[in-house]
């Protein structure tokens, strides 16, 4: 199958810090990942397409320079919050895929962000 | 912005019957999607149906699909307390890009 990790699964931060989130594929190669944000009991919203190689694409209404994403290879791409405030907790998910199989996106197990 | 409505928002339904969630959407879509997120999880990839497609089987799940009433319904036949999950689905306008746009998503309990 085609795994995808998150690190951390938690992260409690102070107001003003920045958090970075990793987003791994393990056993594939993935030229896009997905950035999602999820708030209690609500559904996902893409924040922005991260490309191997190249800027990411945000989302309107996401702030590119609040949520810095970086994709430095085929297995890894990184979600920073930038100055995190409270109402950037929030549960943050992944996804990526496969390299030449656009229609299937496999998602991270997410991490739950709490800034304090 | 939101490209599926999921509806009921809340299903409660007895271990053994089977429970029918449907999506509307308002665009052309390439394929749709179900999704299951058991709480404070990720997503786990249901099922894809294409938009020349009508009907798909997995397992104990059936999805349908009618793209002129832009609607899809998921079935999960003789559910179990293990179904017990927020379930959501998911349109992909543009292959080339392949994001999607979730709907709200129906939060399905199964009594044991």
């Amino acid at each position: 199958g085609a795994v995808v990790s998150q690190h951390p699964s938690r992260v409690i931060c102070k107001s003003g810090t920045s958090v970075k989130i990793e987003c791994r594929s393990l056993d594939f190669q993935a030229t896009t990942m997905f950035w999602y944000r999820q708030f209690p009991k609500q559904s996902l919203m893409l924040m922005a397409t991260s490309n191997e190689g190249s800027k990411a694409t945000y989302e309107q209404g996401v702030e590119k320079d609040k949520f810095l994403i970086n994709h430095a290879s085929l297995t890894l791409s990184t979600l920073t919050v930038t100055s995190a405030h409270p109402e950037d907790s929030s549960f943050y998910i992944c996804s990526a895929h496969r390299s030449g199989n656009p229609y299937e996106q496999y998602f991270g197990p997410g991490t739950r962000l709490t800034v304090t | 912005s939101q490209q599926g409505e999921e509806d009921p928002q809340a299903l409660s339904i007895q271990e053994g019957e089977n429970a029918t969630m449907n999506c509307s959407y308002k665009t052309s879509i390439n394929n749709l999607q179900w999704y299951r997120q058991n709480s404070g999880r990720g997503l786990v990839h249901l099922i894809l149906i294409r938009s020349n497609e009508r009907e798909k089987h997995s397992g104990r799940l059936r999805v349908t699909l009618d793209t002129s009433k832009k609607s899809s319904s998921l079935l999960i036949t003789a559910s179990r307390a293990a179904d017990t999950a927020s379930y959501f689905c998911a349109t992909v306008v543009l292959l080339a890009n392949s994001k999607l746009t979730f709907g709200k998503g129906i939060t399905l309990s199964v009594r044991p």
